[in-house]
């Protein structure tokens, strides 16, 4: 079956520390994307790419950096420039357009600072 | 600008029907979604809207009117499992952050 792989579920990290939060698509889809959701916030956009090598700053990009060097794979680097990275993370794929169906989400990752 | 307004929460009655409105003003229009997700889970598909007009599926039902911005979700015979989070969420293709722009959300809980 198709879908979206996020891993892992759960995640803790040291203050200081980087840490990739990993993202994996079989749907064959073009677009991917990642979300931070903090309580009461919604969906904040951190990048998106809409093809293979290339990717664009959403909203909350300061902290964290991605690449796309497949079109199945997008991770996300949580760096120690990131001041509050204690959200839950989610990745999306879309076809080009998102029309009819919107974006396909993974489960996602809690990351906690400890 | 881009905006997107849901109300933060609701709360009704097992059997029940609620209705969750959505207002929207964005920079282009090429579609709205609703979106379900209950806490610590991915959001899944419910419904797409490109014309005005009242969409059904099920329980689920979605109206938009794009000249005043507006759609609403509609659930009926209200169960408790349908106690999520519904997120609003407009497709743009001229938007410069990525292509749907999602509302904060509307926190529901059905109470028996």
């Amino acid at each position: 079956d198709g879908g979206i792989t996020q891993s892992p579920k759960y995640l803790f990290r040291k203050e200081g520390q980087n840490v990739t939060l990993s993202c994996e698509q079989n749907l064959n889809h073009d677009a991917m994307y990642w979300y931070r959701q903090d309580p009461g916030q919604g969906l904040r956009l951190i990048y998106y790419s809409q093809i293979v090598n290339d990717f664009q700053k959403g909203d909350i990009a300061e902290g964290y950096s991605v690449s796309r060097e497949k079109k199945e794979s997008f991770p996300l680097t949580v760096t120690s420039a990131q001041k509050n990275p204690t959200a839950f993370y989610l990745c999306a794929s879309s076809t080009g357009g998102a029309e009819y169906h919107g974006y396909t989400f993974g489960s996602g990752t809690r990351l906690t600072v400890v | 600008g881009q905006n997107i307004d849901q109300p933060t929460e609701m709360t009704a009655t097992e059997g029940a029907i609620v209705q969750i409105n959505c207002t929207y003003q964005t920079s282009g229009f090429n579609g709205l979604f609703w979106y379900q997700q209950h806490a610590g889970e991915a959001p899944t598909f419910l419904s797409y809207n490109v014309l005005d007009g009242l969409e059904e599926k099920g329980r689920f039902s979605s109206f938009l009117s794009r000249s005043k911005g507006y759609s609403y979700l509609l659930l009926k015979e209200l169960q408790m499992k349908d106690s999520a989070s519904y997120l609003c969420a407009v497709l743009n293709y001229g938007g410069s952050q990525g292509n749907l722009i999602f509302g904060k959300g509307t926190k529901l809980s059905v109470k028996p």
